[in-house]
């Protein structure tokens, strides 16, 4: 069963920093391009970052949003994904969700790691 | 980016009867294989979104028939054919023929009349 658990969540003042873990089980992480969708709350769905599978070398893409502000990493050794989140807004405040990429389409999410920038 | 728009953006239906959102892209998804990567999902109060349609029309395992989706180009929509209490929820739509990035539509909120 594909599973994906996040975690680091939790409250930041702004300008903070804060970072959130992804951890993959059921398939074969390697294989996979692996995203982050935030959800502010009350609000509609929005695509953070990609950090792609190992196709010759791992490439990541950001929001314009979040782009020089946040990093995306992994370790196919661990089947781990990592948003590393610096310099943060109160807009940044959202549900952090790790989703799989199949085809165009994200066929698995995880619970979500509520991040709340307040001062 | 290409844009989705969804439409109701508030759709309240009753019990038993058909429901029907539509999503329409800025450009066209179909690509080169004839395939519209574009997908349904459904985020009931309080969880985290669930995939029901993709490329368009393939409903995941262990959705409901009474799901369907259809459309391809620009124009999608997604069908329920008679609503039950637990269909309530906010129903998005989402694009990934065109990369980066995949985008969302604004979201359909579903409720019982």
């Amino acid at each position: 069963e594909v599973q994906l658990v996040e975690s680091g969540g939790g409250l930041v003042q702004p300008g903070g920093s804060l970072r959130l873990s992804c951890e993959a089980s059921g398939f074969t992480f390697s294989a996979y391009d692996m995203d982050w969708v935030r959800q502010a709350p009350g609000k509609g769905l929005e695509w953070v970052g990609r950090g792609t599978a190992n196709r010759g070398s791992y490439i990541t893409e950001y929001a314009a949003s979040v782009k020089g502000r946040f990093i995306i990493s992994r370790d196919d050794s661990k089947n781990s994904l990592s948003l590393q989140m610096n310099s943060l807004k109160t807009d940044d405040t959202a549900v952090y969700y790790c989703t799989r990429d199949y085809w165009g389409s994200y066929d698995h999410w995880g619970r979500g790691a509520l991040v709340t920038v307040s001062s | 980016d290409v844009i989705m728009t969804q439409s109701p953006l508030s759709l309240p239906v009753t019990l038993g009867q058909p429901a029907s959102i539509s999503c329409r892209s800025s450009q066209s998804l179909e690509g080169r294989s004839g395939n519209n990567y574009l997908t349904w999902f459904q985020q009931r109060p309080g969880q985290s979104p669930r995939r029901l349609i993709y490329e368009a029309f393939k409903r995941d395992s262990g959705v409901p028939d009474r799901f369907s989706g259809s459309g391809s180009g620009t124009d999608f929509t997604l069908k329920i054919s008679r609503v039950e209490a637990e269909d309530v929820a906010i129903y998005y739509c989402m694009q990934g023929s065109h990369w980066p990035p995949y985008t969302f539509g604004q979201g359909t909120k579903l409720e019982i009349k």
